[in-house]
C-alpha cells in the first residue's frame, strides 16, 4: 500500500559519529521534507526538496545534510557538527500543487 | 517568518464533552493542515483546509483566511481523541514546507 517509510524506528549514535536516516515514499510525490521534533514542541523544518537533484535549507539546517538522487528517496544525514542531535525526526512528502503533506512514522535518534 | 499560535496549550475534558481548538497565523497561507499526533508519535492527517469548512464524523474544521485563524471542533469526545493536535501552515505558492504551532495537548478522561 502507498505511504512513507522511515527507517530505522530507533537509532543510537555515539558522539562524533555521522548517521543517516532513511525516508522512502511510493506516493509519486515530487516534494519531500525533513522535520525535527523536540519534547513538548512542534515540528521544525530541516530541509526540503521540490524536485530530484535539488533541495533547500529549512529553518534549522545546520549540522544536517541531504541528497535527492531519486524521486522516491530523501535520506537525511545527521553530522557530528549537529550539537544536539537527540530528537524525533519525521519525513513527509506532498505534491507541489496540492501541497497536503503526509508523514512517515518517524525515527527516534539518541546520542549516547 | 510566519507565526502560528495555538490555544489553549492544554485541555482536560470528560468523555462526551465538546471542544474547540484555535489556530491563529500571522500572514496569508497557501496550505493549512490539522494533525493529531498519537502516543507513538505518528502524525495523523485530520484536515487540509486553507479556507472554508469541512467535516469528518465527529470532527469539523473552519478556516477564515481573511481573518487568519482556523478552528478545530471535536464533538462527543472519546478517550481515543487524547493526544496532541497541531495546526500547520504554509505561506507562499509552492511546496516550501509547513510551519507548525506548538500544539494543544488534549486529555479526555473517562
Amino acid at each position: 500500500d502507498g505511504g512513507i517509510t522511515q527507517s530505522p524506528k530507533y537509532l543510537f549514535r555515539k558522539e562524533g559519529q555521522n548517521v543517516t536516516l532513511s525516508c522512502e515514499q511510493n506516493l509519486n510525490h515530487d516534494a519531500m521534507y525533513w522535520y525535527r521534533q523536540d519534547p513538548g514542541q512542534g515540528l521544525r523544518l530541516i530541509y526540503y526538496s521540490q524536485i530530484v537533484n535539488d533541495f533547500q535549507k529549512g529553518d534549522i539546517a545546520e549540522g544536517y545534510s541531504v541528497s535527492r538522487e531519486k524521486k522516491e528517496s530523501f535520506p537525511l544525514t545527521v553530522t557530528s557538527a549537529q550539537k544536539n542531535p537527540t530528537a524525533f525526526y519525521l519525513c513527509a512528502s506532498s505534491n507541489t500543487m496540492n501541497t497536503e503533506a503526509f508523514f512517515g512514522q518517524g525515527t527516534r535518534l539518541t546520542v549516547v | 517568518g510566519i507565526q502560528v499560535e495555538q490555544s489553549p496549550p492544554d485541555l482536560i475534558l470528560q468523555e462526551g464533552a465538546n471542544s474547540t481548538l484555535r489556530c491563529n497565523f500571522s500572514d496569508s497561507v497557501n496550505n493549512l493542515q490539522w494533525f493529531h499526533q498519537n502516543p507513538w508519535g505518528q502524525l495523523i492527517n485530520l484536515f487540509y483546509i486553507p479556507s472554508g469548512t469541512k467535516q469528518n464524523g465527529r470532527l469539523s474544521a473552519t478556516t477564515v483566511a481573511t481573518e487568519r485563524y482556523s478552528l478545530l471542533y471535536i464533538s462527543s469526545s472519546q478517550t481515543t481523541d487524547s493526544g496532541v493536535y497541531f495546526c500547520a501552515v504554509e505561506p507562499g505558492g509552492g511546496a516550501d514546507g509547513l510551519t507548525f504551532g506548538k500544539g494543544t495537548h488534549l486529555i479526555i478522561q473517562p
